[in-house]
């Protein structure tokens, strides 16, 4: 069975610097998917960011960017220029490309705070 | 985009008791709904996965009979919290799979039961 593996439960970051939540995960699939998503203290999960397993260029998304070294199985999550608004919980989530009825495995996830 | 409609929002209940939890699709067709339940300050755990039209496929150690789900149509699934009881107090969020690889969560059900 798959696993997300977050390692920091909490990290702390000054406004307007660069944090990175870490994810590791473990499969025996070449083919899938890896999603952050953001769940502030409202607890509606959102999307922040995704990335197919077969493409080789880090996704991005704004101050929002991803370092995805498949062969080590690390996705880790930057946040740049960090505001008050990115206070949330992040969860690293896996789903295999196909079958498994699409679920998403997450990992258990990162409290971000962010100090002004 | 597309939305998902989860309520109630908030609800207390008495021991014993049933309680249902409705997600509806606004404005997309949502053939596959997974519910999940989470603790405070804890990830989201997968309870079910229901496929509009079908039995639901329940999780290791998720009781069938106290969580009952059904998704007769393509905009509406429910979760019923059969005869609930104290424990079964959580967090209940539902999430339609949108496309080939989105998900649209539901805002979530804060569950009381006294």
């Amino acid at each position: 069975a798959q696993t997300v593996t977050q390692s920091q439960p909490e990290m702390s970051v000054q406004e307007a610097e660069t944090v990175t939540l870490s994810c590791t995960y473990d499969t025996s699939e070449s083919d899938y998917y890896l999603f952050w998503y953001k769940q502030p203290p409202s607890r509606q999960m959102i999307l922040v960011i995704r990335q197919e397993a077969y493409k080789q260029q880090n996704a991005t998304e704004n101050r929002f960017s991803v370092n995805f070294q498949k062969a080590a199985k690390s996705f880790s999550l930057k946040i740049s220029d960090s505001q008050l608004g990115d206070a949330a919980m992040y969860f690293c989530a896996y789903r295999q490309s196909w079958g498994s009825n699409y679920k998403l495995t997450f990992g258990k996830g990162t409290l971000l705070t962010v100090n002004p | 985009g597309a939305v998902v409609s989860q309520h109630p929002s908030r609800v207390i209940c008495k021991s014993g008791t049933s309680v249902k939890i409705e997600c509806r699709s606004l404005d997309f067709q949502a053939t596959t709904m997974f519910w999940y339940r989470q603790f405070p300050k804890k990830s989201l755990m997968l309870m079910a996965t229901s496929n509009e039209g079908s039995k639901a496929t329940y999780e290791q150690g998720v009781e069938k009979d106290k969580f009952l789900i059904n998704h007769a149509s393509l905009t509406l699934s429910t979760l019923t919290v059969t005869s609930a009881h104290p424990e079964d107090s959580s967090f209940y969020i539902c999430s339609a799979r949108t496309g080939n690889y989105g998900y649209t969560f539901g805002s979530g059900t804060r569950l009381t039961v006294v």
